[in-house]
């Protein structure tokens, strides 16, 4: 079974703080990574994908992947009440099909 | 950038009838459409793919004459759900390939069926 799996939370943190959001994945297959932002009610709304090991930042996100652990993360700096949502984890398959994760509820406290 | 355009945004119907759900690609080309169906609180489950002038893809468990997915031209994909019941009330997006890199989803639609 090829799944991606978060922590549905809620990831609670405090306006201004970092927001860590992790990401594990069984198909070692999997070529791409992709964060996606999920406000209640409306579509998904792409942050930013990564495909090498290692970071990659933009603006007040680093995406970071860890392909021998399987692993993806996303950390949200100065983290703002705006960014409270759903933030969903797709890998991107060989047979160029995204698996979402469940997705982590994100909540930023004024 | 591109967009997806999804229509319509929400649509209540009676159980028994059918609903048509379109989504077109302004600006570009989409030779793949991909269906998906969320639940609340839910992830997004990819129902199927279609490609432009070919029949669609289903997933498993996904009922392909339940669900009609028709891509005639590179623009316009549209998903059907036919003879609606209650436990087809879901959201549903489409999602297209953009030019350069990622995906790019409609707006969605809140389909109820009462």
């Amino acid at each position: 079974q090829k799944e991606v799996e978060q922590n549905s939370g809620p990831l609670s943190v405090p306006e201004g703080a970092i927001a860590s959001l992790n990401c594990t994945y069984s198909d070692r297959g999997s070529q791409s990574f992709f964060w996606y932002r999920q406000y209640s009610g409306k579509s998904p709304e792409l942050i930013m994908f990564i495909y090498s090991n290692g970071d990659k930042e933009d603006g007040r996100f680093t995406a970071q992947l860890n392909k021998a652990s399987q692993y993806v993360s996303l950390l949200i700096r100065d983290s703002q009440p705006s960014d409270s949502a759903t933030y969903l984890c797709a890998g991107f398959s060989g047979t160029y099909k995204y698996i979402f994760g469940t997705g982590t509820r994100l909540k930023v406290l004024a | 950038g591109a967009v997806v355009s999804q229509h319509p945004s929400r649509v209540i119907c009676k159980s028994g009838t059918s609903v048509k759900i379109e989504c077109r690609s302004l600006d570009f080309q989409a030779t793949t459409m991909f269906w998906y169906r969320q639940f609340p609180k839910q992830s997004l489950m990819l129902m199927a793919t279609s490609n432009e002038g070919s029949k669609a893809t289903y997933e498993q468990g996904v009922e392909k004459d339940k669900f009609l997915i028709n891509h005639a031209s590179l623009t316009l994909s549209t998903l059907t759900v036919t003879s609606a019941h209650p436990e087809d009330s879901s959201f549903y997006i489409c999602s297209a390939r953009t030019p350069g890199t990622g995906y790019t989803f409609g707006s969605g639609t809140r389909l109820t069926v009462v």
